[in-house]
């Protein structure tokens, strides 16, 4: 049962450069999301998506963007990276709509270093 | 949103019992207290979470404070592969979105 997988695992960007950061999970979750961890700032919630076809915008959207074209796959596009985007990034999902009473499950992350 | 307080770190000894205590006084009635740890910058994982009752899994029990403004987290028989950075989350969801709040959490040592 692989759960919520994430690639790359590590990537280096210079400024400018776009790149997909992929995200895949096979527990049938309708409820998936990227969150990016800072040093000292927790999990900030960038994009979300409660069902195929259907995302919403987070606390720190500016700069990415998603689509969900399958249960499965939520892909994390960053358009023209910047410095201020070296960071973690984390994706994870969970059943929809019992929400809260539902356990999010994370990936392991990627990370992302932009120069 | 009710943001959590954590100590910033703890030890505890191998074979007993680590109690990993959180506030969030101000949470509100519909928000979850949830934990999860990070072992050496791998992805959260999930620990446990409740509402108002207090909760038993195979890994741990959360207590919570009958006014719900302090849980805690209790590990009753930590080995050393549970060192690692313990977060108390207070997860409100808005408009389908699951916002985490969280604190700095507590880096938990477990010592031989």
């Amino acid at each position: 049962n692989a759960g919520v997988t994430q690639t790359p695992k590590f990537q280096v960007l210079k400024t400018g450069q776009s790149m997909t950061l992929q995200c895949a999970q096979d527990m049938n979750h309708e409820y998936m999301s990227w969150y990016r961890q800072d040093p000292g700032m927790g999990l900030r919630l960038i994009h979300y998506s409660v069902g195929a076809g259907i995302t919403d915008q987070g606390e720190v959207p500016n700069g990415y963007n998603v689509s969900r074209s399958t249960t499965e796959d939520f892909p994390l596009r960053l358009l023209s990276a910047a410095p201020s985007q070296t960071s973690v990034y984390f994706c994870a999902s969970s059943y929809f709509p019992s929400g809260l009473a539902s356990p999010l499950h994370f990936g392991n992350g990627t990370r992302l270093t932009v120069t | 949103d009710a943001k959590t307080t954590q100590p910033t770190s703890m030890d505890c000894a191998e074979g007993r019992a680590a109690n990993l205590p959180c506030n969030h006084s101000t949470i509100s009635g519909n928000e979850y207290v949830y934990w999860y740890r990070q072992i050496h910058s791998q992805g959260p994982q999930y620990i446990i979470h409740g509402l108002k009752n207090n909760e038993t899994n195979e890994m741990a029990s959360l207590i919570i404070t009958e006014d719900r403004k302090s849980s805690t987290l209790i590990l009753p028989h930590a080995t050393l592969r549970d060192t690692a950075v313990y977060y108390c989350i207070v997860r409100v969801e808005i408009q389908g979105a699951q916002k985490l709040v969280f604190g700095q959490g507590t880096r938990l040592t477990i010592n031989p």
